[in-house]
């Protein structure tokens, strides 16, 4: 079936850059989604990118997709501590729209 | 504009007993889907309603869980009887109707249930 892959944990130092690698199996995909997650809180959608592009660009945020090597990464510029979360990568799946979810990787940004 | 509330925030209960978890969409989403974090695992799907109607149960582990949303408005997610495999944080999520094709696509999630059986 349709398989969403990502590293477990990332630690970076507060300024640096983050990125978030994730690969999924799905060729027909039509949109990737970044979900982020704060203790105890729900899902926050971060950005999304059509199959279609490249790159997708908000503010501190840089998503990136290579369709061919179906990789996904999310570059988060000037890490902050507040960017201290769990980050989901998702597919979506199926015919009905269901999201199909990463593991999600755990960021730790160090002061 | 109010967001995707889910009720309780976290519940206890016995191996055996019966728990009923509310979602209550972003006003105006015809979809509503459930999907399920057990411990260490990825969030799966459980299903998914258009309205009132269920269009996508695939994901719905066993007949102990019934998913209803009546009116089309809220939904309710029974299990019934629980077990201790059922422990986990239970998300409900929202998006508008089908005949948008970008909006369609963007789902917004609650804060999810925790659920413990012991």
């Amino acid at each position: 079936g349709e398989d969403v892959e990502q590293s477990l944990f990332l630690s970076v130092r507060e300024g640096d850059s983050s990125v978030i690698n994730c690969t999924y199996t799905d060729s027909s995909s039509t949109y990737l989604y970044w979900y982020k997650q704060e203790p105890g809180a729900g899902l926050q959608l971060l950005t999304y990118i059509f199959s279609n592009m490249d790159m997708k660009q908000d503010q501190r945020l840089t998503v990136l997709l290579n369709k061919k090597d179906k990789h996904l990464s999310l570059r988060i510029a000037d890490t902050q501590t507040g960017d201290s979360a769990i980050y989901f990568c998702a597919d979506r799946g199926g015919s009905q729209g269901n999201l199909i979810f990463g593991k999600g990787t755990k960021l730790s940004v160090k002061p | 504009e109010a967001g995707v509330t889910q009720f309780p925030s976290h519940s206890v209960i016995e191996k055996g007993q019966t728990v009923t978890l509310r979602c209550d969409p972003i006003s105006g989403h015809d979809n509503l889907y459930w999907y399920r974090r057990v411990m260490g695992k990825e969030i799966k799907f459980l299903l998914h309603f258009v309205k009132e109607s269920k269009q996508d149960e695939s994901g719905m582990p066993n007949n102990r869980f019934l998913a209803e949303r009546t009116g089309g408005t809220y939904s309710t997610l029974k299990v019934q009887p629980a077990e201790l495999e059922d422990s986990g944080v239970y998300f409900c999520a929202s998006s508008q109707d089908q005949s948008d094709r970008i909006a369609k696509n963007i789902q917004y999630f609650g804060a999810g249930t925790r659920l413990s059986v012991l």
